[in-house]
């Protein structure tokens, strides 16, 4: 009965390589997000889409590309791979209302070799 | 976004009660004060959130000072599992700002 969920949960690639993690919420919710949590566990916004539209874009480079298919699910593409991008990724997801509540997922650490 | 300053590290013995405080002197009207923890290896978790009055949860109680300008999260019973970080964040829910700005936090280490 996972709430918040992504896939994989490691991801150990190459640099210049292209990947993608998938995030998907059964919480009916209508926000979901990207956190990127570096090294030094600072824990930063990435993106966040409600229902299926991009609200918030914190000057990630253009090689991540959000999607969302659905409301449900909130994938993160990677396109050319750099050794900076190795983090855990955390997905999130909340209701609209005042004041909300953000659920996370487990996160996918991602290692750039 | 306001910003909040939290010790970076307290310490607290089991089954005792732990206050963790957070100062958020530039805290505007519309500003919640919301609490997060992270365990080791976890995505963040919510832990409880207030504006003006104080709250209870089943989790924690939240203490907002009269003029805002600080708050403190009081667990009532420290476990093992409360070791965590916790951050206190201030949100100003205006629609397109619903992100949460994470700051250092306080790593709680529960002595047994």
């Amino acid at each position: 009965d996972t709430a918040v969920s992504q896939t994989p949960k490691y991801l150990v690639t190459q640099m210049g390589n292209d990947k993608s993690i998938k995030c998907e919420q059964n919480l009916g919710h209508d926000t979901m997000y990207w956190y990127k949590q570096d090294s030094k566990k600072f824990l930063k916004i990435m993106f966040s889409y409600n229902n299926k539209e991009l609200i918030i874009n914190e000057t990630v480079p253009n090689r991540f590309s959000p999607k969302s298919p659905d409301k449900a699910h909130l994938n993160l593409h990677i396109n050319s791979l750099e050794l900076g991008d190795s983090a855990v990724y955390f997905c999130a997801s909340s209701q609209d209302g005042e004041p909300d509540t953000q659920y996370f997922g487990p996160g996918t650490r991602l290692t750039v070799l | 976004d306001a910003k909040t300053t939290q010790p970076n590290s307290m310490e607290s013995n089991e089954e005792e009660p732990v206050h963790l405080p957070c100062n958020h002197s530039t805290i505007s009207g519309t500003d919640y004060i919301h609490w997060y923890r992270q365990l080791p290896s976890q995505g963040p978790e919510y832990v409880i959130h207030g504006l003006t009055s104080n709250v209870n949860n089943r989790m924690a109680s939240l203490a907002i000072a009269e003029d805002r300008k600080s708050s403190t999260l009081i667990l009532h019973r420290a476990t093992l599992r409360d070791a965590a970080v916790y951050y206190c964040i201030l949100r100003d829910l205006v629609f397109g700002n619903e992100k949460l700005t994470f700051g250092t936090g306080t790593r709680l280490t529960i002595i047994p």
